[in-house]
């Protein structure tokens, strides 16, 4: 069965510094992995994803992720938190082979101006 | 503009009393699916579908029912609701049917369901 761990489920930062939100993941083969923010009363968004190829991926907003298959994680990074990244996000993981994905917990990332 | 429209957005009802939440997107996607969120679980996956008349069970289906007739439209029925099905519902589609896509998930805006 797939799996996915957020351990912290809040972060704290001040705006400019870096953040980082942590994700380790469980799958039978390849993974295909997510990163999803969601704004209070709002659905989720789609932030970027690991299929293949180059371990750190670019996606929007800023955000940036890293993909250590030794370490079965996928950490979400941004260099220079704002405070408009104050949002719930969500990870998630599915099998190259398998159609379900499964999410984490979700991290909730409040950044004090 | 691409999108997954949920209905209604917020709805509290009785125990008992039938209701179906509508689910539509315009993007000709062939997967939906329908998710629960409450807090400290993430989103749970009640029932998917990979293409018309294609539906499946995902980890929490119980007191849920879905019909896909259409491509565009994926309705959820909670023929008899209870309070645990209180909750934050989304829906979502996604391109290529399944692990057959790479792409991600559109959601909706969410519908927030109270059963007392």
């Amino acid at each position: 069965a797939q799996s996915v761990a957020q351990p912290e489920d809040q972060v704290n930062v001040a705006e400019g510094n870096p953040l980082t939100v942590k994700c380790t993941y469980s799958v039978s083969g390849n993974p295909y992995l997510f990163w999803y923010v969601q704004y209070p009363n709002r659905g989720l968004q789609f932030l970027l994803k690991y299929i293949t190829g180059d371990n750190l991926v670019k996606g929007s907003y800023g955000f940036e992720a890293e993909f250590n298959k030794s370490q079965t994680s996928f950490h979400l990074k941004k260099p220079s938190a704002l405070v408009s990244d104050s949002a719930l996000y969500f990870c998630a993981v599915r099998g190259s082979n398998d159609y379900k994905l499964s999410f984490g917990a979700g991290t909730t990332v409040t950044v004090r101006a | 503009e691409a999108q997954v429209t949920q209905n209604p957005r917020y709805l509290i009802t009785v125990t008992g009393k039938k209701l179906t939440v509508t689910c539509s997107q315009n993007m000709n996607h062939e997967y939906m699916s329908w998710y629960r969120q409450d807090p400290g679980l993430g989103l749970r996956q009640i029932y998917y579908s990979m293409n018309v008349e294609v539906t499946d069970k995902g980890d929490v289906p119980e007191g849920y029912k879905v019909s896909r007739k259409e491509k565009r439209n994926f309705p959820l029925i909670l023929e008899s609701p209870s309070p645990n099905q209180t909750s934050l519902y989304f829906c979502a589609s996604q391109p290529g049917q399944g692990w057959m896509g790479t792409g991600e998930l559109f959601f909706g805006e969410g519908s927030r369901l109270t059963v007392l």
